[in-house]
């Protein structure tokens, strides 16, 4: 059940640069993508989140760009900041579904 | 800022025995789901639960769990006869209306370990 992927499991940023977070996804049903932020030990956060009907949702430092035609989603983050060293994941859902789908996580490290 | 709580925290339970995973979601969510995750792997669906009912369940919620909402607050997970292989971080979540335009918001997780 691989209808959202990450594929790459870590990233690492230099502090202040852009750190960019991808997801490919593979049911043309969903209409609804979220960002996930997850520290050890705690639950995944939640960070932002975009509606097919848009290709660009912006929140402080925090973008995420849809790419429909190509089922991609991306997150953002500028500039990068230590505290923002985590796991991110990437959710998908739609009108007919009742769960979330989820990848498989991307661990950033934002060095000092 | 309203959040989902989780008890306990960390869970120790021998092989066989039964487990019951507490949440408390958010007071005006509707939807209620659960989630886990096994060391290393991805955030893996369990149940989701609506109107006193399942609404969804995944080939891993087989007949060993269930769920409850035994009033109005607690959202409960029990696993019957735990095995080794239900070690993992169960996570349970709660949104306001289904799917599309709201986010789940997600309790810290209960750690189960089965010895």
């Amino acid at each position: 059940d691989q209808q959202v992927k990450q594929n790459s499991p870590s990233l690492s940023v230099q502090e202040g640069r852009i750190s960019i977070l991808n997801c490919d996804y593979t049911n043309s049903m969903f209409d609804y993508f979220l960002w996930y932020k997850k520290y050890p030990a705690e639950g995944p956060t939640f960070l932002i989140s975009i509606s097919s009907i848009k290709d660009k949702n912006e929140d402080g430092r925090f973008t995420v760009f849809l790419n429909k035609s190509a089922k991609h989603l991306s997150l953002h983050i500028v500039p990068s900041q230590p505290g923002d060293s985590a796991v991110y994941f990437c959710a998908a859902t739609g009108y007919n579904f009742n769960k979330f789908y989820f990848g498989s996580g991307t661990k950033l490290n934002v060095k000092p | 800022e309203p959040e989902v709580t989780q008890t306990p925290s960390h869970q120790v339970t021998q092989m066989g025995q039964e487990v019951i995973l507490r949440c408390v979601p958010i007071s005006n969510h509707l939807y209620f789901y659960w989630y886990r995750q096994i060391l290393g792997q991805k955030v893996e669906f369990l149940v989701s639960f609506y109107n006193n009912e399942i609404s969804e369940k995944s080939e891993i919620f087989d007949d060993q769990f269930s769920v409850e909402r035994p009033d109005g607050s607690n959202f409960t997970l029990k696993i019957r006869s735990t095995k080794l292989e239900d070690s993992a971080m169960y996570f349970c979540a709660s949104s306001e209306t289904k799917g599309v335009g709201q986010p789940q918001h997600f309790g810290d997780g209960t750690r189960l370990s089965i010895l």
